[in-house]
């Protein structure tokens, strides 16, 4: 069992729909949580960076964590064709830097306009 | 653009054969990562340096080593490449260990 569950999709939604997407996890000791984009060809972007519990707000963007549940969330309001892109959850445990960094395996969204 | 730059874009090559990836970090930043992604394993750390030094492995096999040269960018060596090698390397850049972590575009190679 992979420590970092995510759907791969593709998730299809149309422009203007609320986007919901989740990764679980195993490692109690995770303690920050990270969502990124990554469009075709390209790196990924940081998108959110959130630590411990709660929910944190960025414009379109809400990120969500439920350490009790061992998961985590990112919702997309409006949903634009430009959000189309491929999100990956990333966790570091409280004693790590980057280099203790573990990735979901990233969920495909598609807005269609 | 990320300030992180990765050269080649893409890199074709045959099973057996050696190739090096380069990767320019952030201006300021000392901390350069490499990692593996493919379709099925996700992003895979391979390797840490800062400033010159190794500072933590992760999955890299030992048909694969790097480094950090003076001038910080880092180079990544894969040798006797299998067809599973093929992937996406990314480097990622950042000031220390906990801040201003950037990724680079990538590198596609395929090993045919």
């Amino acid at each position: 069992q992979k420590e970092v569950e995510q759907d791969p999709g593709p998730l299809s939604v149309p422009e203007g729909a609320i986007v919901s997407l989740n990764c679980t996890y195993s490692n109690s000791a995770f303690q920050y949580f990270m969502w990124y984009r990554q469009y075709s060809r390209k790196g990924p972007e940081l998108l959110m960076y959130t630590y411990s519990s709660g929910n944190k707000e960025d414009g379109r963007f809400t990120a969500q964590v439920d350490k009790s549940s061992k998961y985590i969330s990112l919702f997309i309001r409006d949903s634009q064709p430009s959000d189309s892109a491929t999100y990956l959850c990333a966790m570091i445990p409280n004693s790590g830097g980057y280099q203790k960094v573990t990735f979901g395996t990233g969920t495909k969204l598609q807005v269609i306009p | 653009d990320s300030g992180v730059t990765q050269t080649p874009k893409h890199l074709i090559t045959a099973t057996g054969q050696r190739v090096t990836l380069r990767c320019s970090p952030r201006s300021g930043d000392l901390s350069v990562y490499w990692y593996q992604q493919s379709l099925d394993q996700g992003l895979q750390f391979l390797i840490q340096y800062y400033n010159g030094e190794e500072r933590a492995k992760g999955n890299i096999l030992e048909r694969f080593s790097a480094q950090q040269f003076p001038d910080l960018h880092s180079e990544l060596n894969l040798s006797s490449l299998e067809l599973g090698d093929s992937a996406l390397y990314f480097c990622a850049s950042s000031v220390g260990d906990s801040y201003g972590y950037t990724f680079g575009s990538g590198t596609r190679l395929t090993v045919v």
